[in-house]
């Protein structure tokens, strides 16, 4: 099956500075991916919407200067936390979807644990 | 209003027995497909089944099957003969219209644990 990867598994960074996340679909070419965050018992809410080759469609409330997300290629996007603060600790996941119209049309990555100090 | 709905925050069940999982959806499309992810602590989604709303007959894949009732919109997971390894959350999610990059809507989540 489609694979999609996340690196890295889990960050531990100072409060200021940036995080670099990159979501990788291996087997397939990805289109468009997704970023999602996920707080400790919460549902997955999604951050922005990533097309290969154009700009990032955000969802509403999410700092798009804050979240940079590049989609330089048909297998990688990147989501970028810039100046990164504790209320930024959380748990994103990103999903590529895959381009055959079939029914599991989004794989997701492994998840990144975020945890800003 | 919200796009999936899970009113079981958690649920517990016996091994070796079956349990539903509840999830209602709201959509006005015609077109749209419904899925259930299980993610253990490690964190990752894993996909379980898919029910596309033109499907007439309930997906079933292994000891999950899906009971879709199109005229309730609800599409409850039902789980059979439940291992300790099933104890996760599980998220109800849907894909609203033909198009597959279309964003997933996801439920609030249902925390299963299973006793031995």
């Amino acid at each position: 099956g489609a694979v999609v990867s996340q690196h890295p598994s889990w960050v531990i960074c100072k409060s200021g500075t940036s995080v670099k996340i990159e979501c990788r679909s291996l087997d397939f070419q990805a289109t468009t991916m997704f970023w999602y965050r996920q707080f400790p018992k919460q549902s997955l809410m999604l951050m922005a919407t990533s097309n290969e080759g154009s700009k990032a469609t955000y969802e509403q409330g999410v700092e798009k200067d804050k979240f940079l997300i590049n989609h330089a290629s048909l297998t990688l996007s990147t989501l970028t936390v810039t100046s990164a603060h504790p209320e930024d600790s959380s748990f994103y996941i990103c999903s590529a979807r895959y381009p055959a119209a079939s029914s599991y049309e989004q794989y997701f990555g492994p998840g990144t644990r975020l945890t800003v100090t | 209003a919200q796009k999936i709905t899970q009113t079981q925050p958690g649920m517990f069940v016996q091994e070796k027995e079956a349990v539903t999982l509840d999830c209602t959806y709201d959509t006005s499309d015609q077109s749209y497909g419904l899925f259930w992810y299980k993610q253990p602590s490690s964190g990752e989604m894993i996909f379980l089944i898919y029910q596309g709303s033109y499907d007439e007959q309930n997906a079933t894949e292994g000891r999950y099957s899906l009971n879709f009732q199109k005229a309730r919109k609800s599409a409850n997971l039902v789980i059979s003969a439940s291992q300790l390894g099933d104890s996760a959350m599980y998220f109800c999610a849907m894909r609203e219209g033909r198009n597959t990059g279309n964003q997933f809507y996801f439920g609030t989540g249902t925390s299963l644990t299973v006793i031995p």
